[in-house]
């Protein structure tokens, strides 16, 4: 189990650039779930997908925002025209739900965007 | 929304005991975890309750829950200074959709030797 693994763990971009962070869950995990944190915060749930399907978005995820779990292992957030205000740390999780069951989520080390 | 409210700082000295408590609004609520975060990382999952249980206990931790109250706790025995971190209390349950973790602020304990 060589859990959560997010890259990178930081970037830094200029106001209006794209970026795309890439999180690979825990082996065998079925669900992945995206959440953003901002300095003194708690996180707050953007998304999550079950395999490859994306069931949930939160209001949070503007059209700007696109995420992908396309082969049901890793996921892939994309922020496009980014802005001051996405300045943040995405953080994935990811957990296993045999049988419709929840199980614990369990959290990356997160990336951290910075937004010049 | 449903909401989870915590006090912002809680200092203590090492070998003490740590109270860190947490109260939420979600009726609904089936889980109640706490994590722990250290600074610059992710969150780690020290524990968790269903909501039909009163108290669990893990090692040094021990949670409690007094459901009528919407009301949790995280007590952390002999608290070291390894220790000192934001902790977090999060729930899941109906009313938020069931998948995902409603957060609270969180606590930063703070542990002088």
């Amino acid at each position: 189990d060589t859990g959560v693994s997010q890259d990178p763990r930081h970037k830094i971009t200029k106001r209006g650039q794209n970026v795309t962070f890439r999180c690979d869950p825990i082996s065998e995990h079925n669900r992945l779930y995206w959440y953003r944190q901002t300095l003194g915060q708690g996180p707050e749930f953007l998304t999550y997908f079950q395999n490859e399907a994306q069931l949930e978005k939160s209001r949070l995820l503007s059209d700007r925002f696109s995420a992908e779990r396309p082969k049901g292992s890793f996921s892939t957030l994309e922020i496009q025209r980014t802005e001051q205000g996405d300045s943040a740390m995405y953080l994935c999780a990811s957990s296993l739900s045999p049988g419709g069951v929840n199980q614990p989520q369990h959290f990356g080390d997160g990336t951290r965007l910075s937004i010049l | 929304g449903e909401d989870v409210e915590q006090s912002l700082f809680l200092s203590v000295r090492e070998g003490d005991s740590s109270v860190i408590n947490c109260t939420y609004t979600d009726s609904s609520s089936t889980y109640l975890y706490w994590y722990k975060q250290e600074p610059g990382a992710g969150l780690q999952l020290l524990t968790y309750i269903f909501s039909n249980m009163d108290m669990k206990q893990d090692q040094r931790l021990t949670v409690l829950l007094n459901k009528k109250d919407k009301h949790l706790s995280l007590r952390i025995a002999d608290t070291q200074t390894g220790d000192s971190a934001i902790y977090f209390c999060a729930e899941r349950g109906l009313n938020t959709g069931f998948q995902k973790l409603v957060f609270g602020t969180g606590t930063r304990l703070l542990v002088s030797p």
